[in-house]
Formats: C-alpha cells, sequence, structure tokens
C-alpha cells in the first residue's frame, strides 16, 4: 500500500520561510502526481492552496508556492504569519481515480 | 458561488450503515470537467480519502474501504452520496464532500463537514 509521508510537525519564526515536504514510501514524486496542498486549522474544511504541483488556488497569497525538490513535492512558507499556524496536508493522484492523502504536517508560528 | 452541504444522521450504531447526501448549488453536478468525493477525518487525525465519483456514475474507492463503501450519484436532484456498511468506532468522524477537477485531479471546493458518530 502507498504511502504518502509528511514532516509531522514544523515550526517558523514570524517572517520566516518554511519548506514543507510530501513523499512516497516507495519511489520519487514528480508532477505527474499531480500534489496539491490544503491548510485547515482547527473545526474548519481544509482551504486549497497549491494545485498541480505549483499553481495556487484562487485567492491565495503568492508566499505559498509550490514544487518539486529532490524527489518529493514541497509546499514552501515565505514570510510566515501568525495565522499561517495550521495543519498542512498533501495529496498525491496515483492513477486509475485513486488518491491519497499524506498524514499532515502541523506548524507552529513561534 | 459554488456550494456543498452534507445532509443525514448524526448518530449511527455499530454495524449498521452510514448515510451521508452532498447537495451541490450554484453548479451542475453534470459537468465532465468535475467529479465529486468523500473525504473524512477522525476526531484527531488526518484526512482520509473515502471515494469520488463522477456524474456519470463511474466511481472510484480508496481500496481499505472499497468493500464497504457505495458512492451514488443522483443528477436530478444535483445531489451525490455516500454509504457506509458495517460501521464501527473507528469510522466516527468528521465527514466532508468536495468537488474535485478530473484535469487537475485536485479538491477545489469543500462543504463545512458533518461528523458523525458511531455509537450504541
Amino acid at each position: 500500500q502507498t504511502v504518502v509521508t509528511q514532516e509531522p510537525s514544523f515550526s517558523v519564526s514570524p517572517g520566516g520561510t518554511v519548506t514543507l515536504t510530501c513523499g512516497l514510501s516507495s519511489g520519487s514524486v514528480s508532477t505527474s502526481y499531480y500534489p496539491s496542498w490544503y491548510q485547515q486549522t482547527p473545526g474548519q474544511a481544509p482551504r486549497t492552496l497549491i494545485y498541480s504541483t505549483n499553481t495556487r488556488s484562487s485567492g491565495v497569497p503568492d508566499r505559498f508556492s509550490g514544487s518539486i525538490l529532490g524527489n518529493k513535492a514541497a509546499l514552501t512558507i515565505t514570510g510566515a504569519q501568525a495565522d499561517d499556524e495550521s495543519d498542512y496536508y498533501c495529496v498525491l493522484y496515483l492513477g486509475s481515480g485513486i488518491v491519497v492523502f499524506g498524514g499532515g504536517t502541523k506548524l507552529t508560528v513561534l | 458561488q459554488l456550494q456543498l452541504q452534507e445532509s443525514g444522521p448524526g448518530l449511527v450504531k455499530p454495524s449498521q450503515t452510514l448515510s451521508l447526501t452532498c447537495t451541490v448549488s450554484g453548479g451542475s453536478i453534470s459537468s465532465s470537467r468535475y467529479c465529486w468525493g468523500w473525504i473524512r477525518q477522525p476526531p484527531g487525525k488526518g484526512l482520509e480519502w473515502i471515494g469520488t465519483i463522477y456524474y456519470s456514475g463511474s466511481t472510484f474507492y480508496n481500496p481499505s474501504l472499497k468493500s464497504r463503501v457505495t458512492i451514488s450519484v443522483d443528477t436530478s436532484k444535483n445531489q451525490f452520496s455516500l454509504r457506509l456498511s458495517s460501521v464501527t468506532a473507528a469510522d466516527t468522524a468528521v465527514y466532508y464532500c468536495a468537488r474535485q477537477d478530473t484535469s487537475h485531479p485536485y479538491f477545489d471546493y469543500w462543504a463545512q463537514g458533518t461528523l458523525v458518530t458511531v455509537s450504541s
């Protein structure tokens, strides 16, 4: 079974830059997996940030960016703000209609 | 503006079938550009994809849930539905319905989520 891996937690200072990653238990992530990223605060539905590796969803500020770094998908937040403190999830498309969520990264801004 | 809203019982007994409906407003469920998915989140845990349906009725399910899941669509009502059979306490979760773009397979619109508790 394919497992999508994310860092369980990360911290960043206000104004700092942080890169969260999304990998595969076996193999490398490429654009063919159409990586997407979602932000979720407690009690709220997820908010779509990035799709197809690096396309920002409507209304998402440009301090959020997506890329492929090495063998993983990556979400970079530049100039972190207090309200960026959230859980972040990546999703990979495995083909044949199947998608898999990563376990999520809890980002702390302090 | 597209909106999705889940509806269904908030409490289901163990071994019974969980049934939820997602009503889509502000857009047609019959568009070939989109498909429609269910995702869940147990309390304090991460998100899990359950399955997706196209307006044509084609379905794709999480292999770990496939034996218990049925997703259907009613284009006349602009709704799609989830049935999860033989539930246990492990199925207690917030259930979300969402729209999925077929050309860039990601979820672009989400409903607010509904908590379903499995308990006797």
